[in-house]
């Protein structure tokens, strides 16, 4: 079945550590975006990429880096210098910027 | 820039219909709506494009005003599965291209 995939589904890590989280797509989908979601609030847009080798910052970018080597895969890594990682992280994909987006089941990341 | 939703949150009884809106201070393309049960991944309600398109469920119907930037989501004769956190999300242009950017988000709570 195709679909969207992210893992692991909870995440603990030290303060201080870098941790890559894991976004997996077959359904051919040229755009990918990471969101961030913290308890009651919205989902921030922290970087998106609408093709290969190519990816833009969001609105809250600062302390990520991505990669998008491959069409399937967008890992997102979550560096020391962000100040609060703690927070639930949403991958999603699309054929574009203006059709259905399809979201992964998430994953919870907790740096203690 | 984020989209601005309203209300923040709506508590009906089943069978009450609800309207949820969504606003932009700059021009939109298209509209998307999601809806999210707790702790799961935003799953696709519509899109709205501009020129009149739209694409979604059937029992879902939502407005698009292109001139005054807004769009607006339909819930009638509601169900107790309808609720969630419906999140608006629009395409906004950047330097680098088009990113689909959420609001904050209306909380529904439809009770027996």
């Amino acid at each position: 079945d195709g679909g969207i995939t992210q893992s692991p589904k909870y995440l603990f890590r030290k303060e201080g550590q870098n941790v890559t989280l894991s976004c997996e797509q077959n359904l051919n989908h040229d755009a990918m975006y990471w969101y961030r979601q913290d308890p009651g609030q919205g989902l921030r847009l922290i970087y998106y990429s609408q093709i290969v080798n190519d990816f833009q910052k969001g609105d809250i970018a600062e302390g990520y880096s991505v990669s998008r080597e491959k069409k399937e895969s967008f890992p997102l890594t979550v560096t020391s210098a962000q100040k609060n990682p703690t927070a639930f992280y949403l991958c999603a994909s699309s054929f574009g910027v203006r059709t259905e987006a399809f979201f992964g089941q998430g994953t919870r990341l907790t740096v203690v | 820039q984020q989209p601005v939703q309203s209300p923040q949150a709506v508590i009906l009884r089943e069978g009450e219909d609800a309207v949820i809106n969504c606003s932009s201070s700059k021009a939109l393309y298209s509209v998307h709506w999601y809806r999210q049960k707790h702790g799961e991944a935003p799953v696709f309600l519509m899109i709205l494009l501009k020129g009149g398109e739209q694409k979604g469920h059937e029992k879902i119907s939502a407005s698009f005003n292109e001139k005054k930037q807004q769009s607006s989501l339909y819930l009638t004769a509601s169900q107790l599965s309808y609720s969630g956190t419906y999140f608006c999300g629009t395409d906004l242009p950047n330097n680098a291209g088009n990113m689909l950017t959420f609001g904050g988000g209306t909380r529904l709570m439809v009770k027996p």
